[in-house]
């Protein structure tokens, strides 16, 4: 069945580096990703969303890049806030009725 | 802004139990889903339902599950005996185009 994965698990970065997280999904026919953020006790929240037809989206702070060669996909945050402290799922919308279908999550630790 | 909202925000429950999770979608909204994440795991999609009726739903959704939008607000989600394994946190969400606007969940605990 369809999948998508992260990279990696954990990432901490200094407050003020830019963050890199990254995703990998398995279905060249997927057309439309999108980034969410979770923070503990919520549920998760739009970021940012990017269809097959484009390879880059800019949005506040955000961009997010997508190779369909590879088929990976990934999320820059500029200049990194403590209150960009959360877990990042990277999802691709499948199916009809636009069920997401969802990544393992990388917990990004914003250090002071 | 409109928000998915939904009620409790922590069910306690012997296994065995019948609990039912409730949601109110956002109001024009006409796609509603319910997910699932184990602690520490990814989200998990359950079912989707759009005019009155299950649209898709996934392995985990079986017969001991059922939604219903009993009128034009409401949209929930029922375990009919629940099991250890069904604790976890329940999010629902609901959808206007291709964005889909999640609750904040409930967390289902079975002891």
């Amino acid at each position: 069945g369809e999948s998508v994965g992260l990279h990696l698990p954990t990432l901490s970065v200094q407050e003020g580096d830019n963050s890199i997280i990254n995703c990998a999904y398995s279905n060249s026919a997927s057309d439309y990703f999108i980034w969410y953020k979770q923070e503990s006790g919520k549920g998760p929240q739009f970021i940012i969303d990017i269809r097959s037809n484009m390879d880059k989206r800019q949005g506040q702070r955000v961009t997010v890049l997508l190779n369909k060669t590879v088929k990976h996909l990934s999320l820059q945050i500029a200049a990194t806030q403590p209150g960009d402290s959360a877990v990042y799922f990277c999802a691709v919308l499948s199916g009809g009725y636009n069920k997401l279908i969802f990544g393992a999550g990388t917990r990004l630790a914003v250090h002071p | 802004e409109p928000e998915v909202t939904q009620t409790p925000s922590h069910q306690v429950t012997q296994m065995g139990q019948e609990v039912i999770l409730r949601c109110v979608p956002i109001s024009n909204h006409l796609y509603f889903y319910w997910y699932r994440q184990i602690l520490g795991q990814k989200v998990e999609f359950l079912v989707s339902f759009y005019n009155n009726e299950i649209s898709e739903k996934s392995e985990i959704f079986d017969d001991q599950f059922s939604v219903e939008r009993p009128d034009g607000s409401n949209f929930t989600l029922k375990i009919r005996s629940t099991k250890l394994e069904d604790s976890a946190m329940y999010f629902c969400a609901s959808r206007y185009l291709n964005e889909q606007f999640f609750g904040p969940g409930t967390r289902l605990t079975v002891l």
